[in-house]
């Protein structure tokens, strides 16, 4: 069983830059959702997808927008990128159901550092 | 507001002795209260939860206590070994809803 997957693992931008990172779900799961982790802190919740629809969304702007596909992977797009968002950036997927309950199966991440 | 927190940012416990590690919480509406672990370079990876009808909850090693009227939650880790330093956080959500918040984490060291 593969579990998730989300690339690149390391992303250097600069401020004003747009970026997108990509999340494979673990298979059979049908829910995903981003979270942001500082350094130091948790997870913050970004938004969820689910049937290929944003399912609800923390305290992000616009900027930050999304997609899923059919097969439930997914995108994270961050547009006009600010310093503040450097950070982990963190893919969460969960089966039918499993996302109500909070248990969700996290990628490693990728470290977007934007300068 | 909504926030899950810890008493302690860092523990430091012997190798073989047992591990306490403790969260405050502050949605009275939430269902479900979970315990991840997030080891240096990876995503957290999910321990062991336990819902609010419940008061206690034993894993492999793990026990989760609950405690509705104070709001506290913690995780108890027996014979501790050096595969369990990591960075521990609790986090809540509720029943149905689509957002599982984390509190800040606890590092725990354990020493040989």
């Amino acid at each position: 069983e593969t579990g998730v997957t989300q690339s690149p693992t390391h992303l250097i931008k600069t401020r004003g830059q747009q970026v997108t990172l990509r999340c494979s779900s673990q298979s059979g799961h049908n829910t995903v959702s981003w979270y942001q982790q500082a350094l130091g802190q948790g997870p913050q919740f970004i938004f969820q997808y689910y049937r290929e629809e944003e399912n609800g969304r923390g305290n992000f702007p616009p900027r930050f927008s999304g997609l899923q596909f059919p097969n439930y992977s997914s995108e994270l797009n961050v547009n006009a990128l600010e310093l503040d968002d450097s950070a982990l950036y963190l893919c969460a997927s969960s089966p039918p159901g499993g996302s109500a309950t909070g248990k969700l199966f996290f990628g490693s991440g990728t470290q977007l550092s934007v300068l | 507001g909504e926030s899950v927190g810890l008493h302690l940012p860092t523990l430091s416990v012997q190798e073989g002795d047992n591990s306490i590690i403790n969260c405050a919480y502050s949605n009275s509406a939430s269902d479900y209260f979970i315990w991840y672990k997030q080891e240096s370079g990876k995503g957290p990876q999910f321990i062991i939860d336990i819902r609010s009808n419940m008061d206690k909850r034993q894993g492999q090693r793990v026990t989760v206590l609950l405690n509705k009227t104070v709001k506290h939650l913690s995780l108890q880790i027996a014979a501790t070994q050096p595969g369990d330093s990591a960075v521990y956080f609790c986090a809540e959500n509720i029943a149905g809803g689509f957002k599982t918040i984390f509190g800040a984490g606890t590092r725990l060291f354990v020493k040989a």
